[in-house]
């Protein structure tokens, strides 16, 4: 069964450090988005990338935050000069174009830990 | 605005009995529906989904869930809960370009 991978399942980085997590999103899926999930809170909405261009993002998608696709296949989510408070589990997330194939199928998500 | 409420943050129910999860939208039209279940250190896998159609809806692990309209609800229930069942459920709301928005969250406790 196809699936979403992300990688590093685990990363550390000191406070003001740059960090990048990569994701594979399903082969044919056209839309990819990011989520966050703070320890113990809800799941939140970062932003959302459709045909090589942010389609939608909320209000913690701040400058600190960039997506790319850079190739076919991975699509990556970079964080400059981190802070303590980025400290969360990120979940990619991609899914379908078709009519009743519109759920999205998540990856197993990366902890990022600021220190 | 859309918006997903689950109004229980934890559940704790004995192995063998009945489940049923609340959750409650907003959001002016139709929604897309769904339930994610996470267990601790994992990613969140889908349960089942409602987009049109059928009210009534199955699952993977024998879960199923109910659409009410008119109670604006999508509640989850599964008929026998096994100990394996424990873990965090996520109901969300698919809207617009399908962006699924969350709700907090319950976490579900089973007793032995």
């Amino acid at each position: 069964e196809p699936e979403v991978t992300q990688t590093p399942s685990h990363q550390v980085t000191q406070m003001g450090q740059e960090v990048i997590l990569r994701c594979v999103p399903i082969s044919n899926h056209l839309y990819f988005y990011w989520y966050r999930q703070i320890l113990g809170q809800k799941v939140e909405f970062l932003v959302s990338f459709y045909n090589n261009e942010i389609s939608e993002k909320s209000e913690i998608f701040d400058d600190q935050f960039s997506v790319e696709r850079p190739d076919g296949s991975n699509f990556t989510l970079k964080i400059r000069s981190t802070k303590l408070e980025d400290s969360a589990m990120y979940f990619c997330a991609s899914s379908g174009q078709e009519e009743g194939n519109t759920e999205a199928f998540f990856g197993q998500g990366t902890r990022l830990t600021v220190v | 605005a859309q918006s997903v409420t689950q109004p229980d943050i934890h559940i704790t129910v004995s192995e063998g009995a009945s489940l049923e999860l609340r959750c409650n939208y907003s959001y002016g039209a139709t929604p897309y529906l769904f339930w994610y279940v996470q267990s601790p250190g994992q990613g969140l896998q889908l349960l089942l989904k409602y987009f049109s159609g059928d009210t009534l809806v199955q699952g993977i692990k024998g879960f199923e869930a109910e659409f009410k309209r008119s109670q604006s609800s999508f509640n989850l229930r599964k008929p026998s809960v096994h100990w394996s069942d424990a873990a965090e459920y996520f109901c969300a709301l698919g809207y617009g370009s399908y962006i699924p928005t969350f709700g907090r969250g319950t976490s579900l406790i089973v007793h032995p």
